[in-house]
């Protein structure tokens, strides 16, 4: 059991760039999530999704779009990458998206954005 | 927005016990995590709080208090692949996770 993926594991992209990092699952959770994270903020809450079919807004949304249409994959675009795009991204499921649900992380993809 | 502190860094002796502390403004309050994260890997599931009091598992702990809006993880006989960061994460009544920026732990031979 593969739990969670995520490609590219790395990517180097000139600002302007169209880029979509990808994720999948196996676990056939319902929710999936996707987080930056930076040196001294945290993770953040980019989009999540409570089901396929279904999304919605984080934190910090601007700039990215997901989409969800099967359980699996929970694929991040960035339409015209820009320099402060530059993070560590983590994608996450959970079983329900409720408050008591563990969510499990996938490896993540090191993103920088000249 | 949710406000969540803890400290940035921390450094302890192989065999010793260290605390870290979280404590928590949030819009709501459904439970608390910890999750710990080795350098360059993805965050995994430690300890789940959501009444207060202490949850004991192995040689680590979680601590909860609502009314005080605080919680720590206790790390006892601490080995070297302790070091790592540890999260501190709310949820609150929007039901997304909210995390702290991390505590980076160094354990010391």
């Amino acid at each position: 059991i593969a739990g969670i993926t995520q490609a590219p594991t790395s990517q180097i992209l000139a600002a302007g760039r169209r880029m979509t990092l990808r994720c999948t699952q196996d676990m056939r959770h319902n929710a999936m999530y996707w987080y930056r994270q930076d040196l001294g903020l945290g993770l953040r809450l980019i989009h999540y999704s409570n089901t396929a079919g279904t999304t919605g807004k984080g934190e910090v949304p601007d700039g990215y779009s997901v989409s969800r249409a099967n359980t699996d994959d929970f694929p991040l675009t960035l339409a015209s990458a820009v320099p402060s795009q530059t993070s560590v991204y983590f994608c996450a499921s959970s079983e329900t998206g409720g408050p008591t649900d563990t969510q499990y992380f996938g490896p993540g993809t090191r993103l920088t954005v000249l | 927005g949710q406000n969540i502190d803890q400290p940035t860094e921390m450094t302890a002796t192989e065999g010793a016990i260290v605390q870290i502390n979280c404590t928590y403004q949030t819009s709501g309050f459904n439970g608390l995590f910890w999750y710990q994260q080795h350098a360059g890997e993805a965050p995994t599931f430690l300890s789940y709080n959501v009444l207060d009091g202490l949850e004991e598992k192995g040689r680590f702990s979680s601590f909860l208090s609502r009314s005080k809006g605080y919680s720590y993880l206790l790390l006892k006989e601490l080995q070297m692949k302790d070091s790592a960061s540890y999260l501190c994460a709310v949820i609150p009544n929007d039901y997304k996770l909210s995390f702290g920026a991390g505590t980076t732990v160094t354990v010391r031979a």
